[in-house]
């Protein structure tokens, strides 16, 4: 119940194109859904983040989509850029009593010039 | 602030040796996290400390990891005797609680190869 279950696990997107990252979870606790970005040598970074009472944000070419009664969210990077080639994760956490961090397995995109 | 700074970035050791990696957390973060990250694993969080408390350690893999926080600037995750597949790259992170949920801040992590 503790999972978060992400797909695909590796995705090739022509540049300019639309990339689309899946999550799914269990735990009805869980508050707080930010997507990671990771570079090959560095850790993890936050690209965006969502709470379950809106079901979309979007910052620049980056969006998460949000559908509570699925329990899933996804990453939809517009106009992705080989620059974004990266290693995403989903992650997933609560408010109280279940801080730790939640990952997805990752998903290796690679955009094509 | 500097951000989560881990060392050492690389180690390379024999199998049977003590590893010890440590973490300095951003000041004023009351979270730390130790993850473990594999290609076949991907993030695996192996414990993390509240106000220097663990909290959860049911991620460590066996007897032979144990991690400290013996205060808010320094953490420690040790791996005696190691072995060869403990070779991955260890990542420390911090965050602060608040009104909401805030953002958890990576460190640049140790990668361990135990030969």
């Amino acid at each position: 119940q503790q999972q978060v279950k992400q797909s695909p696990q590796s995705l090739i997107v022509q540049k300019g194109g639309i990339s689309i990252i899946n999550c799914a979870y269990e735990n009805t606790a869980f508050d707080y859904f930010p997507w990671y970005q990771q570079f090959p040598g560095k850790g993890p970074a936050l690209l965006i983040a969502i709470r379950p009472d809106v079901s979309e944000k979007k910052e620049g070419r980056f969006t998460i989509s949000f559908n509570k009664s699925a329990k899933q969210f996804s990453l939809h990077i517009m106009d992705s850029q080989p620059g974004d080639s990266a290693t995403y994760f989903c992650a997933a956490s609560g408010d109280t009593g279940f801080q730790k961090l939640v990952f997805g397995t990752g998903t290796r995109l690679l955009v094509s010039p | 602030d500097a951000g989560v700074i881990q060392s050492p970035r690389h180690e390379v050791t024999e199998m049977g040796q003590e590893v010890t990696l440590r973490c300095k957390p951003i000041s004023g973060h009351d979270y730390l996290f130790w993850y473990r990250q594999t290609m076949m694993r991907g993030l695996e969080l192996l414990i993390y400390f509240n106000n220097n408390v663990p909290i959860d350690d049911s991620g460590m893999p066996e007897d032979r990891f144990s991690a400290k926080m013996p205060n808010a600037s320094f953490s420690t995750l040790k791996i005696q005797p190691s072995e060869p597949r403990d070779s991955a790259v260890y990542f420390c992170a911090s965050r602060k609680t608040g009104a909401v949920n805030t953002e958890a801040f990576f460190g640049q992590g140790t990668r361990l190869t135990v030969v």
